[in-house]
């Protein structure tokens, strides 16, 4: 069955710091790849997303997020974290190969110390 | 990306009640409609999925008749909480999806209903 997990439920960095929040991902094919964001109470914004090519993608407000098959993982990653990027970060895949119908990770809670 | 219109944003209502929530695609004809709510610090997880002027496609241990989704048209889809209970306190979000070249999932602003 595909699943998604995200394995760090909290992370905090300090402002400017650099960021990697973990996604492993279990599918049978090359799966589409998301990455949401979502602020309290609010509803969701893509940060980025993988369907095939460069396995290194680049998104929105710095983001990029590294599709690595062989670990079946796909990372997101941002050198340098502002206080604005505290949230919620969703890992996602889309569900039989598609990219509408989603199965998301548990979610990653990012809290940046000033 | 496409623009989604889902309302209230906020809901509370009493305990055996009924709450209907509404989701617009407003520039994209959703052909298909998918619904997924949102415990407190969980997973956005799917309930159901809809097709335009056909009966709903529920996940499992997801109670239809709790749980009614109208998909009449291409660009309106409801959810309606019957009989609410404190335990359907949840975020709701729709996603509703059409043909076209869109290559990634649009999402309503989301529900958060409250059952006193």
């Amino acid at each position: 069955a595909q699943s998604v997990t995200q394995p760090d439920i909290h992370i905090t960095v300090s402002e400017g710091a650099s960021l990697e929040l973990r996604c492993n991902y279990s599918y049978g094919a090359t799966p589409y790849l998301f990455w949401y964001v979502q602020s309290p109470g609010q509803g969701l914004q893509l940060l980025l997303k993988y369907f095939s090519g460069d396995t290194l993608v680049q998104g929105i407000k710095g983001f990029e997020a590294e599709f690595k098959r062989s670990q079946s993982s796909f990372n997101l990653r941002k050198p340098s974290v502002h206080w604005s990027d505290a949230a919620e970060y969703f890992c996602a895949v889309g569900s039989s190969g598609g990219y509408n119908k989603l199965i998301f990770g548990a979610g990653t809670r990012l809290a940046v110390h000033p | 990306g496409a623009v989604v219109s889902q309302h209230p944003s906020r809901v509370i209502c009493k305990s055996g009640t009924s709450v209907k929530i509404e989701c617009r695609s407003l520039d994209f004809q959703a052909t298909t409609m998918f619904w997924y709510r949102q415990f407190p610090k969980q997973s956005l997880m799917l309930m159901a999925t809809s097709n335009e002027g056909s009966k709903a496609t529920y996940e499992q241990g997801v109670e239809k008749d709790k749980f009614l989704i109208n998909h009449a048209s291409l660009t309106l889809s409801t959810l309606t909480v019957t009989s609410a209970h404190p335990e359907d306190s949840s975020f709701y979000i729709c996603s509703p999806a059409g043909g076209g070249t869109n290559t990634e999932a649009f999402f309503g602003q989301g529900t958060r209903l409250t059952v006193v």
